[in-house]
């Protein structure tokens, strides 16, 4: 059971806006920023968003992140059927025991 | 450019071990943690371990430690996950990832199925 919380399908016709949730954030032994990684089949993960919604170069603007308290949300607008993939949040818990934390993911279909 | 390259798959029998590399290139090897990072059929990612490639310290998951071992070549740039007593919940894709507290470059994965 993975410690972050996310929904595990999203779907969206081409060209629409979807938006993909991430709870259970928690800053108590961490630096409470969140990630998100976009995984194609046959392909190496790519990253989209780091530091809750700083895009990495070469990312496009049609990938947005956000976070309030303990939840974070990433946003692909204008969809593209190259946009279908699982989708994964993360962050960093401090203790070397725990490290990296991560989300269920999240299967997107663009119908 | 960053290249993070892995070995091929493996197939193992419950009780083996395996070793899986993640040879960088495009970089300062010294400069990055490296980490492993798990995905199982059907399950999400999973955290395994990081490496300071200038000082060889290491950390692991706690459900790992004793039975993992990552270390690290630096005449290679290259980063190993040992996995030692294998058993059939080890069957997953293993990635090599560059970073602090985030990834920012992933390997391509190496499949490691373990079957009687």
């Amino acid at each position: 059971q993975s410690v972050l919380t996310q929904p595990p399908a999203v779907s969206a016709a081409p060209g629409q806006k979807v938006a993909i949730s991430c709870s259970g954030i928690s800053s108590t032994n961490g630096n409470n920023y969140v990630s998100w990684y976009q995984f194609v089949p046959g392909s190496a993960p790519k990253l989209l968003i780091y530091d809750n919604n700083q895009r990495p170069s070469g990312i496009p603007d049609r990938f947005s992140g956000s976070k309030s308290g303990t939840s974070a949300t990433l946003v692909i607008a204008g969809l593209q059927t190259g946009d279908e993939a699982d989708y994964y949040c993360g962050t960093w818990d401090n203790s070397l025991t725990t490290g990296g934390v991560f989300g269920g993911g999240t299967r997107l279909t663009v119908l | 450019q960053v290249h993070l390259l892995q070995s091929g798959a493996e197939v193992k029998k419950p009780g083996a071990s395996v070793k899986v590399s993640c040879k960088a290139s495009g970089y300062n090897f010294p400069s990055y943690y490296l980490h492993w990072v798990r995905q199982a059929p059907g399950h999400g990612l999973e955290w395994v371990a990081i490496i300071n490639p200038s000082g060889g310290y290491t950390g692991y998951a706690q459900k790992w430690q004793g039975r993992v071992s990552m270390t690290r070549d630096t005449s290679t740039s290259t980063v190993f996950l040992e996995l030692n007593n294998l058993r059939s919940e080890d069957t997953a894709v293993y990635y090599c990832a560059r970073g602090n507290y985030y990834y920012d470059y992933w390997g391509q994965g190496t499949p490691v199925t373990v079957s009687s």
